[in-house]
This record gives C-alpha cells, structure tokens and sequence, in this order.
C-alpha cells in the first residue's frame, strides 16, 4: 500500500503567519492527492483535490501544490479557524490511505 | 443540501458484530458517478479507510480488514451499511460515513463512536 508521511508532526504558528505542510508518498502518485481540514469532535472536510484544486466554498488562503511524491498545503495568512488538524490522503491506487496527520496550533 | 448520517450501536461486545447503517438525504443515491465510503478515526489517532463501495456494484475493501468486512448498498432507502465481523479493541473508534465525488469525501457524517468492550 502507498504511505503517506506528513510533517511536521506539529506547527505551531501565530494568527496571520504563513503555514506549509509538507506530504510525501512511498511511490509516484500524479496528482491523485487531497487535503482534509478536522477541528476537534467534527468530521473531516475537504480542502484541495488533484493536489491543488479548491473544493467548493475553500478560501483562497488555501493552495495546495506537488506531484509525483511531494506535495505541499499552504495556508497564506493563517485565520483563527485554521488551526486543526490537516490530512493528506491519496486516491492512486487501492487502498485509499491517510497521512497520519498534522496538527496546526497557536503558538 | 447533501446529508449523510450513522446510525448503530454505541457498545459492540469482542468477537460480535459491528454493524452500521448511513442514511442519505438529499440526493438520490442511484446514480453511479458516487460511490459511498466508511472511514474510521480510532481515539486520538488518525484516519483510517474502510471500503467503498458504487451503487451499481463492486466493492473495494481494505485489505487489513478485508476478511471481515461486508458493504452493501440499499438503493430504495437511499441507506448504505457495514458489517464488521469478529471485532476486537482495536476496532474502537469513530465511524464515519462519506460520499466520494467525483473521486475524493466530499460530504461526510458526523461520525458515531463504537467502543468495543464486555
């Protein structure tokens, strides 16, 4: 199966600070990544597909960018509400898997 | 508004059977251009896929539960269901349901939490 290894494990950044979460995969995987945003006792929700494209309703604060086996979230200018936990996850080949996640929190 | 949720048991004793159901409001679910999924979050941790699976048919497993897992797909209640056989502590987690469009969950659950234990 394809491995998904994110880091830092932890970021811990002030309101208005840039972030950059870093994915990378065991093997090739295109473009064929998304990111998910999880705030505490709320389900996942998604961020970016195919690498670097918003999903519906996503600010423009969020960009994704990679291909092959890095990828990159950016979150430009961090908002109180961003801090939570961030997932890749690829969708190459079966099983789909997850990274194992980065928190972002308040410094 | 697309609306998905879980309903089951809270509390699965080891070695029996988990099973959950997701209700879908808001679309229909006929249409094969979706297909339907389980993830699950054990306590603290994160993420795991559990199967998806297309109206129409095939079904794709995790293969690390694969010899465990049955999917399934009623289309008259607009409801899909897992059954998890022979479940352990390992199994304890929050379930969520979610639709894959056209290739990533796009809508999901709230989730609801199994705990295994006697």
């Amino acid at each position: 199966e394809i491995v998904l290894t994110q880091s830092p494990a932890t970021l811990s950044l002030s309101p208005g600070e840039r972030a950059t979460l870093s994915c990378r995969a065991s093997q090739r995987i295109g473009r064929y990544l998304a990111w998910y945003q999880q705030k505490p006792g709320q389900a996942p929700r998604l961020l970016i597909y195919d690498a670097s494209i918003r999903a519906t309703g996503i600010p423009a604060r969020f960009s994704g960018s990679g291909s092959g086996t890095d990828f990159t979230l950016t979150i430009s200018s961090l908002e109180p509400e961003d801090f939570a936990v961030y997932y890749c996850q690829q969708r190459d080949d079966w099983p789909l898997t997850f990274g194992g996640g980065t928190k972002v929190d308040i410094k | 508004q697309l609306q998905l949720h879980e309903s089951g048991p809270g509390l699965v004793k080891p070695s029996e059977t988990l099973s959950l159901t997701c209700t879908v409001s808001g679309a229909a679910m006929r249409s094969d251009t979706y297909s339907w999924g389980w993830v699950r979050q054990p306590p603290g941790k994160g993420l795991e896929w559990i199967g998806s699976i297309y109206a129409g048919g095939p079904a794709y497993y995790n293969p690390s539960l694969n010899s465990r897992i049955t999917m399934s797909v009623d289309t008259t209640k607009n409801q899909f269901s897992l059954k998890l056989i022979s479940v352990t502590a390992a199994d304890t987690a929050m379930y969520y349901c979610a639709r894959r469009y056209p290739h990533d969950f796009d809508y999901w659950g709230q989730g609801t939490l199994v705990t295994v234990s006697s």
